[in-house]
């Protein structure tokens, strides 16, 4: 079956370090993957995608490159701030009859001044 | 646009009671997801709707477990009689088509006694 599997937080930066945040996926045929973010009290926003292989995903800073060698779809970030202080999601879309989207555990960012 | 509109956003009730989770989809979507979130299991996929029809029910959990969408524009998540491993976060999420990108409410946190 299909799995995401991302690194355990939580992470703790300060300002204006860089992150990254490890994402491996297993699925069948060719998924799509993303990145969500759940900021305190709030549901999950879409904050960027990749549909294929070596797509690079993109918003607010954030990148994400699709990488179906490694099965990978690490999410980076120059430099962080504290208003990025969230749980972090990757998740995999696969469709071939099942539309549903599998998420990873979550990793919570906390950013400080 | 309003996005996804969930109520009530918090409820605390006893074991044993009925709870009602009402979920409003973006206007236009057709799809419709209801998701639950806790910190050991993470985020799950309870049901999905397509066109008001139910899809796929194999992630609910128990018979205790029932969701509806009488219209395209109102789902309910109920839970009879709740138990206390039933707390946690009961997202509702919407799309265009099951295979588009998914939008989710706020969130209801559900605390059974």
């Amino acid at each position: 079956g299909n799995s995401v599997t991302q690194m355990e937080g939580p992470v703790t930066l300060s300002e204006e370090a860089f992150l990254t945040i490890n994402c491996t996926y297993t699925a069948t045929g060719y998924p799509s993957l993303f990145w969500y973010v759940q900021y305190p009290g709030e549901g999950l926003q879409l904050l960027l995608k990749a549909t294929k292989a070596d797509d690079k995903g993109s918003n607010k800073g954030f990148e994400a490159t699709y990488r179906k060698e490694t099965t990978s779809f690490h999410l980076e970030k120059g430099s962080v701030q504290v208003s990025d202080s969230a749980v972090y999601f990757c998740a995999l879309f696969s469709g071939a009859g099942s539309y549903q989207l599998t998420f990873g555990k979550g990793t919570k960012l906390s950013v400080i001044p | 646009d309003a996005g996804v509109i969930q109520s009530p956003r918090h409820e605390v009730t006893e074991m044993g009671q009925e709870v009602t989770l009402r979920c409003k989809p973006i206007s236009g979507h057709n799809s419709l997801f209801w998701y639950r979130q806790t910190m050991m299991r993470g985020l799950e996929l309870l049901i999905y709707f397509n066109n008001n029809v139910p899809i796929d029910d194999s992630g609910m959990p128990e018979d205790r477990f029932s969701a509806k969408m009488p219209n395209a524009s109102f789902s309910t998540l109920k839970i009879q009689p709740s138990e206390p491993r039933d707390s946690a976060v009961y997202f509702c999420a919407s799309s265009l088509t099951m295979d588009n990108e998914q939008f989710f409410g706020p969130g209801t946190r559900l605390t059974v006694l």
